[in-house]
């Protein structure tokens, strides 16, 4: 079982429609990122979380340290969303990032 | 995650040759972390290196890969004698110096190795 669990692995959706993407894992950390990966290859960082919730733009990322669960959220989306988007955790124990499997967002026209 | 420079972009080598791989942080950083995505899979921790020193390295290969960081200079990740299965996308990312376990990770654009 991986340390770090994405749902859904896919995700089609139109645009205007308000995106959801999760993420649970079962180790203590230190911090959660949420990465995106565009389709050319290279990786973004959208966020970093401790705890609470951040908003940047359109999106929104949230963490639940006891439910150990973060959830990343778009709204209104657009086809220049379509990506992967990826959870990473930091563990308590050291410096490595545990990567997600990502999630495949495509947002049709 | 501007400034993380790495090159080649592409690099294609063929069996038994090496590799290596540059990566140039964030100004001012001197936390520097190499990834690797194999064809269809996720992200995967490979090394922790800050100036002159690995920190951990056990997302490594024990044999074939090495990665040094040195005072002046980009890191190095080096591959020997490579094979197919070392054909991925390596991605390079930094931390400013306090490298605490909240600092964010600057990603660099990644290189794709294809091994023939």
């Amino acid at each position: 079982k991986n340390e770090v669990e994405q749902s859904p692995q896919n995700l089609t959706a139109q645009e205007g429609e308000f995106i959801t993407i999760n993420c649970s894992y079962s180790v203590g950390i230190s911090a959660l990122h949420w990465l995106q990966q565009h389709p050319g290859g290279g990786i973004v960082s959208l966020f970093m979380l401790s705890s609470g919730k951040k908003k940047h733009g359109r999106l929104i990322a949230t963490i639940n340290i006891q439910e150990k669960h973060s959830s990343l959220h778009i709204t209104a989306s657009h086809p220049r969303d379509s990506a992967v988007y990826i959870c990473a955790v930091r563990l308590t124990s050291g410096s490595r990032l545990t990567f997600g499997e990502g999630t495949q967002l495509t947002v049709n026209p | 995650n501007a400034g993380v420079m790495q090159n080649p972009r592409h690099l294609v080598r063929r069996r038994g040759q090496e590799a290596r791989l540059r990566c140039s942080p964030v100004k001012g950083h001197s936390h520097v972390y190499w990834y690797r995505q194999l064809p269809e899979e996720g992200l995967k921790f490979m090394v922790y290196l800050q100036k002159e020193n690995i920190i951990d390295e056990s997302g490594m290969p024990k044999e074939r890969f090495s990665a040094e960081f040195p005072k002046e200079g980009p890191s190095i990740l080096r591959i020997q004698q490579v094979v197919r299965g070392d054909s991925a996308a390596y991605f390079c990312a930094s931390s400013p110096v306090t490298g605490l376990g909240t600092d964010t990770q600057y990603f660099g654009p990644g290189t794709r190795l294809t091994v023939l």
